[in-house]
C-alpha cells in the first residue's frame, strides 16, 4: 500500500464549515493525488502534486484547495463545505519510477 | 469524449468461467497501464500493471496491452465469488498523468 494514510477515515460537518483532509506517506514519493468517487462518476482528479509546493488543477478543483509544504503529507480543504462535496476521497501516490499508482482507503465525507 | 472508456456493466458470470473486461483509449501518450479491484467502501487495490504491448500473467489474472489498437483487457480465469468487485482500469501517461475509466461492476454467482 506503499505506506499512505489518510485522515480522518469519516466526517459529518455542516454546510458552510471548512474542513480539511489529510493524506501522509512513509515513502518520500513525488506525486500525490487527491480523487474524489461517487456513484455514476468514477474517480475525478481533484488537485495533484509533483513535489512540495507544486500543485496543479484536476478536472473537479472547484470549492478546493491543496497544500504540500512537507513531501509527506498533502493536504486537502473544502473551503466551506457544500453538500454536493458529500463524497469518498481518495490519496493516491504514484512511484517516483512512474509505474504504478497505490491508494489510500478513503475518507468518507458527509455535509448536512 | 472521455480519454478512457470503460463498460460500467454490470457483468455476471458463473463460478470458474472466464472473466474478460476492456478499457479503450484516445490518448497515445499513456505509457504504463493498471488494474485495480475495488470492494464496497474499500479503497482501490492495485491488481496488475504493465507498460508494453503483449500479454502479463500473474497467477490466475492476465494483462493484455494492445497500443495499436489503443486498447486494454484483464482476464480472470477460474473466477470465484470473491472475485465479485469493481474492476478499474488506469493509465499514467507522460508527467505522471493519472487517468481512469469509470470501473465495471463484476459479480460471479456461485
Amino acid at each position: 500500500d506503499a505506506g499512505i494514510t489518510q485522515s480522518p477515515r469519516h466526517k459529518v460537518t455542516e454546510t458552510g464549515t471548512p474542513v480539511t483532509l489529510r493524506c501522509h506517506q512513509t515513502e518520500n514519493h513525488r506525486y500525490m493525488y487527491w480523487y474524489r468517487q461517487d456513484p455514476g462518476h468514477g474517480l475525478r482528479l481533484i488537485h495533484y502534486s509533483y513535489g512540495v509546493k507544486d500543485t496543479d488543477k484536476g478536472e473537479v478543483s472547484d470549492g478546493y484547495s491543496v497544500s504540500r509544504s512537507k513531501t509527506e503529507d498533502f493536504l486537502l480543504t473544502l473551503e466551506s463545505a457544500t453538500s454536493s462535496q458529500t463524497s469518498v476521497y481518495f490519496c493516491a501516490i504514484i512511484r517516483t519510477e512512474g509505474t504504478e499508482a497505490f491508494f489510500g482507503q478513503g475518507t468518507r465525507l458527509t455535509v448536512v | 469524449q472521455k480519454e478512457v472508456e470503460q463498460d460500467p456493466g454490470p457483468l455476471s458470470v458463473p463460478e470458474g468461467a472466464i472473466v474478460s473486461l476492456n478499457c479503450t483509449y484516445s490518448n497515445s501518450a499513456f505509457q504504463y497501464f493498471m488494474w485495480y479491484r475495488q470492494y464496497s467502501r474499500k479503497g482501490p487495490e492495485l491488481l496488475m500493471y504493465t507498460y508494453s504491448s503483449g500479454n502479463k500473467e500473474d497467477g490466475r489474472f492476465t494483462a493484455q496491452v494492445d497500443k495499436s489498437s489503443k486498447y486494454i483487457s484483464l482476464f480472470i480465469r477460474d473466477s470465484q465469488p470473491s472475485d465479485s468487485a469493481t474492476y478499474l482500469c488506469a493509465m499514467i501517461a507522460a508527467g505522471n498523468k493519472l487517468t481512469f475509466g469509470g470501473g465495471t461492476r463484476v459479480l460471479v454467482k456461485p
